[in-house]
Order: C-alpha cells, then sequence, then structure tokens
C-alpha cells in the first residue's frame, strides 16, 4: 500500500521569502515517482514540479525545488522568492509503474503575504 | 504541450436528468484517462480509470452503472452521471496519462467540470 502525508493544512509566507512544503509518501515499491500540483483558485490543477525516486539529484524548475530524501520518505518543495501568485492548495503525489494511478496527499493551502 | 480540456465547465440540471462531460487531449494521444471528483477543500478522489478501447476500472464505492464512462478514442473520454441527484453536485476533474511524455506516470489534468444539481 502506499500512503502521502502533508501534515501542514496551511502555510504563509512573505513576499519574496522562501517556504518549504513537507511531505512524505511510503510505499514498499523501490521505483516510484513523485509529484508537486498546484491548485490555484481557478481549480485548474498544474504540475510544478516532478522527481524519478532512483535519481540521486533533487529535481528543480526555476523557483521551485524538492529536498527528497527516500530514506526518510520525505520529499519536501521548496519555493524561492514567493510571489503573490503562487498562493493556491499545493498537493503531493506519488505513482508506481503498475498501473499508472497516482496517490494524494490532503494538500497544504500557501498564503503569500504582501 | 500536454494540454487537456474539458467541457462544460460548469453545468446545472435538474434531478433525474442525466449529464455528460467530455475530456480532451489536445496535443497527445492519452491512452489512459482518469476522472476525479473533489469536495470543497478536499483532495482529489479517484473514481475510476479509463483505458481507451476497454472497460473502466472503477475505485471501490463508485457506481459503475450511475458514472459512466467511454474512452472511444486515443483524445477523448467521457464521464456521464445518469439520473443525477442533488447529492451528485461536485466538482469532477479529468487528468490524462502522455506516454511519449517523460514521467509516464505524470498526469495533465481539465480545468474541471462544476455539477449543480438542482
Amino acid at each position: 500500500a502506499q500512503t502521502v502525508t502533508q501534515s501542514q493544512p496551511e502555510m504563509s509566507v512573505q513576499e519574496a521569502e522562501t517556504v518549504t512544503l513537507s511531505c512524505t509518501y511510503d510505499t514498499s515499491e523501490s521505483d516510484y515517482y513523485l509529484f508537486w500540483y498546484k491548485q490555484p483558485p481557478s481549480r485548474q490543477m498544474i504540475l510544478v514540479i516532478r522527481q524519478e525516486a532512483y535519481k540521486q539529484q533533487n529535481a528543480t524548475e526555476n523557483r521551485f525545488s524538492v529536498n527528497f530524501q527516500k530514506a526518510a520518505k520525505s520529499f519536501s518543495l521548496k519555493i524561492s522568492d514567493s510571489q503573490l501568485g503562487d498562493a493556491a492548495m499545493y498537493f503531493c503525489a506519488g505513482g508506481v509503474d503498475s498501473n499508472y494511478q497516482l496517490i494524494w496527499g490532503a494538500g497544504t493551502k500557501l498564503i503569500i503575504k504582501p | 504541450g500536454a494540454v487537456v480540456s474539458q467541457h462544460p465547465s460548469r453545468v446545472i440540471c435538474k434531478s433525474g436528468t442525466s449529464v455528460k462531460i467530455e475530456c480532451r487531449s489536445l496535443d497527445f494521444q492519452a491512452t489512459t484517462m482518469f476522472w476525479y471528483r473533489q469536495f470543497p477543500k478536499q483532495s482529489l478522489m479517484l473514481m475510476a480509470t479509463s483505458n481507451e478501447g476497454s472497460k473502466a476500472t472503477y475505485e471501490q464505492g463508485v457506481e459503475k452503472d450511475k458514472f459512466l464512462i467511454n474512452h472511444a478514442s486515443l483524445t477523448l473520454s467521457t464521464l456521464t452521471v445518469t439520473s443525477a441527484h442533488p447529492e451528485d453536485s461536485s466538482f469532477y476533474i479529468c487528468s490524462a496519462r502522455d506516454p511519449g511524455g517523460g514521467i509516464q506516470e505524470t498526469q495533465y489534468f481539465g480545468p474541471g467540470t462544476r455539477l449543480l444539481v438542482l
């Protein structure tokens, strides 16, 4: 069985500062994939960043980067230079090869303070 | 690339009627599409996995006779809510997997459909 846990229901950060959102992913599979999706008020789910578990190097996409600690089952998302447009719900998700389904965390609401 | 459209974006219907929601992959062929339901302030709840040319696989607790899914082509999947009732009111989201897009588990999402049953 796979589980995804996001323990922060809400986070807030000052504009231009850095914030880290936490996620843990537990699976018995050795090969899996992890994702962070953003859902702004429009409710359109947008892929932010993705990571293959077998890769040592942490993924980065401009201001977004992950800190993947495989042994600790931790997959945190760091947002640098936070912008007002980053305000959204952020969902962590994980999946394995066998069925392509994703298991979703409960989400973290990110508030950006101007 | 990897754009998914969903239509309609919003629908209001009377109790007892059926509603069809379309999900299209615009610039790739999607062998697998997913249908989710999302309640306010909650995460996504997977309803079913739709594979082109075969029957959909429904998650436990989802009535397959009520939520009919058809994936007749590599770019189109439809969800029909039959005999809709007020408790079916929700936000329905589809996603599609792009088999040629790098990490194959990546899902690309449509903008969602807000269904209100009166």
